[in-house]
């Protein structure tokens, strides 16, 4: 069954240290997102892209982030300069269809980001 | 705003126990509301979902059902299994947007 994947799983990372979380959606989706949950508060919306572009953000989502889609499978998360309060469990979906049409998302499990 | 809130966890039951996970929600519009459940080791799968108020939705034995009156979308299951033994968020999603508005999450432990 396809899946999405994520790496890395954990990353340990001192406080001003750049870090890409990866993501490989669904070969046929055509929508991505990532979340977050930090430890013990709720799962939070950062970002949605398609067609090259970012299509809706959140008010989290500020300069120190970026997503980008390199090739043709990979969708990434940039943290430019990270801080003690980005730690956090980065979770990467994926649609067929755009969410507002209720197109079920596909999460991948995760990596946690644990700065130091 | 909108937002979800869930019943605090930890849940602990006892296999073939009834199990109640309250969500209640607050939005503006019409939003659709969703269980997700996260195994471990796994990333979040739906569960189930309903589009409109009195949907019920079903799924591996678990029901929900869309409650507008009392902004509620309760997970129910008659009999659980060791096996269920997961996270559950319920999630809203308002008409025409992207985001999925989750709740904190309740961590449910089934015994044998």
């Amino acid at each position: 069954e396809p899946e999405v994947t994520q790496t890395p799983s954990h990353q340990v990372t001192q406080m001003g240290q750049e870090v890409i979380l990866r993501c490989v959606p669904i070969s046929n989706h055509l929508y991505f997102y990532w979340y977050r949950q930090i430890l013990g508060q709720k799962v939070e919306f950062l970002v949605s892209f398609y067609n090259n572009e970012i299509s809706e953000k959140s008010e989290i989502f500020d300069d120190q982030f970026s997503v980008e889609r390199p090739d043709g499978s990979n969708f990434t998360l940039k943290i430019r300069s990270t801080k003690l309060e980005d730690s956090a469990m980065y979770f990467c979906a994926s649609s067929v269809l755009a969410g507002g049409n209720t197109g079920e998302l596909f999460f991948g499990e995760g990596s946690r980001l644990t700065v130091l | 705003g909108n937002s979800v809130t869930q019943m605090e966890g930890p849940v602990t039951l006892s296999e073939e126990a009834f199990l109640t996970i309250n969500c209640t929600y607050t939005a503006t519009g019409y939003p659709s509301l969703f269980w997700y459940v996260q195994y471990p080791g796994e990333g979040l799968q739906l569960l189930l979902k309903a589009t409109k108020a009195d949907d019920k939705g079903s799924n591996k034995g678990f029901e929900a059902t869309y409650r507008k009156e009392t902004t509620s979308f309760h997970l129910e299951k008659g009999s659980v299994q060791v096996s269920d033994s997961a996270v559950y968020f319920c999630a809203l999603r308002i008409q025409g947007a992207q985001k999925l508005v989750f709740g904190q999450g309740t961590r449910l432990t089934i015994n044998p």
